[in-house]
């Protein structure tokens, strides 16, 4: 599975957008872009994944570069609540290999 | 409540002592996942199912380590001889069918061996 760098670190002001970046230059297009995210203390928890168009659920958007190298993850409008670390992960498409590598992610923090 | 669960939430045991945890996946799902967590980083991955078979396991799981899904619901990971080394959090997943293939964490087991 292709690497992911992300930034150790975020702030976000309440109810602005906070928007995460991910470079992961080496994907295959095979390969699909996941977010998880970790409240503290619990288990992670599934936000949206993308193989090569946007997407766009009820927590938040995913926004994938043309050449897929990045892509950015949206909460649009922050709470407190989404305090947590951010985890961007790539991995395989169908058959195959099945565990996620996480990284240590971002550290969104949320303030008042 | 139809999510992953785990339990016990807590363990705390001394050095030398055997654990066991257990993972219920949300209904339906074939596929159960462990992972282990550290403080400060990403979990890691250590086995998979695919029904009650255990398809794939990491390096991490060493020989005090074994995992079992007996009928290919509740799955248990036994850590036997207990080291400092375990302690750490333990996440179970589970993901249905190939195809839909998103995982679903529980709130994990959080081990400390003393």
């Amino acid at each position: 599975d292709a690497k992911t760098t992300q930034p150790p670190s975020m702030d976000c002001a309440e109810g602005r957008a906070a928007n995460l970046p991910c470079n992961h230059s080496t994907i295959s297009g095979n390969e699909y872009v996941y977010w998880y995210r970790q409240i503290h203390s619990q288990g992670p928890q599934y936000i949206i994944h993308g193989l090569k168009n946007n997407e766009t659920n009820e927590m938040a958007s995913l926004i994938i570069t043309e050449d897929r190298k990045s892509s950015t993850l949206i909460l649009p409008h922050a709470t407190l609540r989404d305090t947590a670390v951010y985890y961007c992960i790539v991995r395989l498409r169908g058959a195959g290999s099945y565990q996620l590598t996480f990284g240590k992610g971002t550290k969104l923090s949320v303030i008042p | 409540d139809t999510g992953v669960s785990q339990d016990p939430r807590h363990k705390i045991t001394k050095r030398g002592q055997n654990v066991t945890f257990r993972c219920d996946p949300i209904s339906e799902h074939n596929r159960l996942y462990w992972y282990r967590q550290t403080l400060g980083q990403g979990p890691e991955f250590l086995t998979y199912f695919q029904n009650e078979a255990q398809l794939e396991k990491s390096r991490l799981l060493s020989d005090r380590f074994s995992a079992e899904r007996p009928k290919g619901s509740f799955s248990t990971l036994e850590i036997q001889r207990t080291e400092q080394g375990d302690s750490a959090m333990y996440l179970c997943a589970s993901s249905p069918r190939q195809g839909r293939e998103t995982q679903y964490f529980g709130p994990g087991t959080r081990l400390l061996v003393l």
